[in-house]
């Protein structure tokens, strides 16, 4: 999507490695977010971002940190890759109240 | 806890007819209830949105019924094209700038022709 982009699209990475998804934005928005979508459940808060080195925890944090030390960039670590961890990852970011999310296209995640 | 219920899982519909697409929340402080849709391999889109002060929205075929009594909203899609065939997910949040949306799990939504 157009502002947003996440990297890489696609990777196969092995059960215990580190793993660090990337999300970069040009809107300048102060609101980043990061979820995971699985089969059967939706899309699941991880973390979020209210600027600058400023992040709190979401839904299903645990296994996951989270850095923003730009506005523009938020990543998103696997710290030890588990096959749980199986998903495909979505970052979004918005600007202000209640005009909603702008999603990437996706990070889809394979641990083996 | 924060939860969206969102039915049903999956739902097939005739060129043409109306599909449906409930959901229901719990949290009161929730006033903000927007719909997403999601091609395969796409991120989700904003589809449209409502806020507790209105009991409709229409934007083209696409209309959003709100229920505050009930705690429910749907969406009604009119006219359904095989386009229209995607994953449609309902949410909430109380709407402030940087809250988080709470999602539904998600409708898969067939049109067929």
């Amino acid at each position: 999507d157009a502002g947003i982009t996440q990297s890489p699209r696609h990777k196969v990475t092995e059960t215990g490695t580190p793993v660090t998804l990337r999300c970069h934005q040009t809107e300048n928005h102060r609101y980043m977010y990061w979820y995971r979508q699985d089969p059967g459940h939706g899309l699941r808060l991880i973390h979020y971002s209210y600027g600058v080195k400023d992040t709190d925890k979401g839904e299903v944090s645990d296994g996951y940190s989270v850095s923003r030390s730009k506005t523009e960039d938020f990543l998103l670590t696997l710290e030890s890759a588990t096959s749980s961890q199986t998903s495909v990852y979505f970052c979004a970011i918005s600007g202000t109240a209640y005009v909603g999310y702008t999603f990437g296209s996706g990070t889809r995640l394979t641990v083996v | 806890q924060q939860q969206v219920k969102q039915s049903p899982q999956s739902l097939i519909v005739q060129k043409g007819g109306i599909s449906i697409i409930n959901c229901a929340y719990e949290n009161t402080a929730f006033d903000y209830f927007p719909w997403y849709q999601q091609f395969p391999g796409k991120g989700p889109a904003l589809l449209i949105a409502i806020r507790p002060d209105v009991s409709e929205k229409k934007e083209g075929r696409f209309t959003i019924s709100f229920n505050k009594s009930a705690k429910q909203f749907s969406l009604h899609i009119m006219d359904s094209q095989p386009g229209d065939s995607a994953t449609y997910f309902c949410a909430a949040s109380s709407g402030q700038a940087g809250t988080a949306l709470i999602f539904g799990k998600g409708t898969t939504l067939s049109v067929s022709s």
